[in-house]
């Protein structure tokens, strides 16, 4: 079946720092790519998202690029703040499945960034 | 337009009891899933409903259930409680299946003591 590896954490950043953390994917059809964020004691925020290989999905300063060839999709963000500090989950799903809206999520990688 | 909001937030059952989480899904979006998030077990889907029928059911017992109303929201429901039903529950809404950009809620945290 489908599934998400993504770099466990935690992973502590000094404000202005790259962040880089690394999702690699396993599924049989092609699926969408996703990184949603939780922020504590929220819910899951959708972050960005890429459909097809080579997309590159970015939003407030973040990106990841669906790499097909490595079946990878890294989240980057070249300098981070304090406010980014949150819980980033990798996932996917494959609409063309009869799974319809199925997300299926890494671990998730616990992000701290200090002043 | 309102997000996904989900009743109650916070929940203390004892075990085997029953409990019954509600989801009320953005305006216009008719498909509705539900999912577990626990320290252990991480995020695990649990079903999702679209035009009040369940299409997809995630590996859990027959003591998790659920339902869709005409309105489009939703209800999940789990029978004897168990220590391990202790999560956080997030409902996720979208305009239909396959409608990938799915919009979650701020969940409902269960204890279960």
């Amino acid at each position: 079946g489908d599934s998400v590896t993504q770099m466990e954490g935690p992973v502590t950043l000094s404000e202005e720092a790259f962040l880089t953390i690394n999702c690699t994917y396993t599924a049989t059809g092609y699926p969408s790519l996703f990184w949603y964020v939780q922020y504590p004691g929220e819910g899951l925020q959708l972050l960005l998202k890429a459909t097809k290989a080579d997309d590159k999905g970015s939003n407030k300063g973040f990106e990841a690029t669906y790499r097909k060839e490595t079946t990878s999709f890294h989240l980057e963000k070249g300098s981070v703040q304090v406010s980014d500090s949150a819980v980033y989950f990798c996932a996917l799903s494959d609409p063309a499945k009869a799974a319809g809206n199925k997300l299926t999520f890494g671990g998730g990688t616990r992000v701290l960034v200090k002043p | 337009k309102a997000g996904v909001t989900q009743t109650p937030r916070y929940l203390i059952k004892t075990r085997g009891q029953q409990v019954t989480l509600s989801c009320s899904p953005i305006s216009g979006h008719r498909s509705v899933s539900w999912y577990q998030q626990t320290p252990g077990q991480g995020l695990q889907f649990l079903f999702e409903y679209f035009s009040e029928t369940q299409r997809n059911k995630g590996n859990f017992p027959g003591r998790f259930s659920g339902r869709q109303f005409s309105n489009s929201r939703s209800e999940m429901n789990v029978s004897t409680l168990e220590l391990g039903d202790s999560a956080l529950y997030l409902c996720a809404s979208s305009l239909a299946p396959g409608q990938e950009t799915q919009y979650f809620g701020p969940g409902t945290r269960l204890l279960v003591l």
